[in-house]
């Protein structure tokens, strides 16, 4: 089973601010997905097949990464930013989902 | 408009059986597979296996003793039922359509699952 540690597990970010949230897989995965959670909500997909912006996710965001290093960018931090971010790879038919990544305004 | 929505009894007791239902519009079951993810109360979200279009299935290793996802394309729904009930399966339970690459593009609202007696 392929493990995916996030890194940082909770940051704060002044407006403004550029964020970049890294997920590292135990062994190399060919895509990488990201999803947004907030509080009492399902999360939401918000970047998936490493670099492709889900409908609706503002384009301050991005995504790369290839092998076993992906990460989550957030150009400029707004106030609606702030989240729980995961991010999760496919491999041998089954899933796994990263720890998680709480993003907070500063 | 793809909707998936997950129901099932709120409290169950230790060492009972837990069975959801994930009831799906907009989209066929022959078509598309789906999951189930879990979340335990101000924790992370764990994947606990997927049901393909074909009818297999494939389940995370941690819960394969006590888990079995089955479903009824005719009536659109997803079953989850899950043996053994511990105080540690307390969570929101939700299902989910996946995609190509295996990325999950549209998800339920979840269903609270309390275990206690």
């Amino acid at each position: 089973e392929i493990v995916l540690t996030q890194s940082p597990t909770t940051m704060a970010a002044s407006p403004g601010e550029k964020v970049t949230i890294t997920c590292r897989a135990s062994s190399s995965v060919s895509y990488m997905h990201w999803y947004q959670q907030k509080p009492g909500a399902s999360p939401k997909p918000w970047i998936y097949d490493t670099s492709k912006l889900a409908s609706g996710v503002p384009n301050r965001f991005s995504g790369s990464g290839s092998g076993t290093s992906y990460s989550l960018t957030i150009s400029s931090m707004e106030t609606e930013d702030t989240a729980t971010y995961y991010c999760q790879q496919w491999s041998s038919n089954s899933r796994t989902f990263g720890g998680g990544t709480k993003l907070e305004l500063k | 408009q793809v909707q998936l929505k997950e129901s099932g009894p709120g409290l169950v007791q230790p060492s009972q059986t837990l069975s959801l239902t994930c009831t799906v519009a907009g989209f066929s079951l022959t078509s598309y597979n789906v999951h189930w993810v879990r979340q335990p109360p101000g924790k992370g979200l764990e994947w606990m296996g997927v049901i393909w279009n074909t009818g297999g299935t494939r389940y995370n290793s941690a819960l394969k003793s006590r888990l079995s996802i089955s479903k009824d394309t005719s009536k659109s729904q997803v079953f989850l039922k899950m043996n053994s009930l511990q105080t540690e399966d307390t969570a929101t339970y939700y299902c989910a359509r996946d995609r190509e690459f295996g990325h999950m593009d549209a998800w339920g609202q979840g269903a609270s699952v309390t275990v206690s007696s």
